[in-house]
């Protein structure tokens, strides 16, 4: 059975600074991995996503992940962060391509002007 | 494109009451469905997925006969909670997978509704 673990239910950083959201995963097969941002009261929607091949993923918005096999890791990064940027962020993964998704239990992104 | 739209947004009912919440893809056939629950300030639990013309599959710890799932077309799924009480409160999310062919933006990607938010009294 898969699994994702999402480090720290929150993230707090100021406007500008770097942002790493951490998701580490289980799977028994290659896995598809996806970083989802959610704004209050809203759905979720894809900010980048990972199947096979190139494992330095860029998504939109400026944020980028880079799937480590040997780390069993998925984290999300961005250069910058921005206030629009506050959100929850949901790690996911599925070992059936875009079928059933396992999701993390989210990241909060607080940003501080 | 890929547009997935939730209805009602927000709903709120007596205890004991039925609701349906719809879910439609607004520009692109769904071959499959998904309906998940998201308590506050937790992640969200897939409840069950859907084929068109077909019964859904609930995952294990879901009531079928509480959380009634129909997908009768390929661009609409209801999920109708019956006898709510005020524990099925909640926030319900739906996903379509698209269909259609490789290389389209839709082509087996799960896009998601809004959200509708439940209060049952």
């Amino acid at each position: 059975a898969q699994s994702v673990t999402q480090l720290g239910s929150h993230v707090s950083v100021s406007e500008g600074a770097l942002v790493l959201l951490r998701c580490n995963y289980s799977s028994s097969v290659p896995p598809y991995l996806f970083w989802y941002v959610q704004y209050p009261n809203q759905g979720l929607q894809l900010l980048l996503k990972y199947t096979t091949g190139a494992t330095l993923v860029k998504g939109i918005n400026g944020f980028e992940a880079e799937f480590k096999k040997s780390e069993t890791s998925f984290h999300l990064t961005k250069p910058s962060a921005h206030m629009s940027d506050a959100a929850e962020y949901f790690c996911a993964v599925s070992d059936t391509g875009f079928q059933k998704l396992v999701f993390g239990t989210g990241t909060r992104l607080l940003v501080s002007p | 494109g890929a547009v997935v739209s939730q209805h009602p947004s927000r709903v709120i009912c007596k205890s004991g009451t039925s609701v349906k919440i719809e879910c439609r893809s607004l520009d692109f056939q769904a071959t499959t469905m998904f309906w998940y629950r998201q308590f506050p300030k937790k992640s969200l639990m897939l409840m069950a997925t859907s084929n068109e013309g077909s019964k859904a599959t609930y995952e294990q710890g879901v009531e079928k006969d509480k959380f009634l799932i129909n997908h009768a077309s390929l661009t609409l799924s209801t999920l109708t909670v019956t006898s709510a009480h005020p524990e099925d409160s909640s926030f319900y999310i739906c996903s379509a997978r698209g269909g259609g062919t490789s290389g389209t933006s839709s082509y087996n990607e799960q896009f998601f509704g809004p959200g509708t938010r439940l209060t049952v009294l």
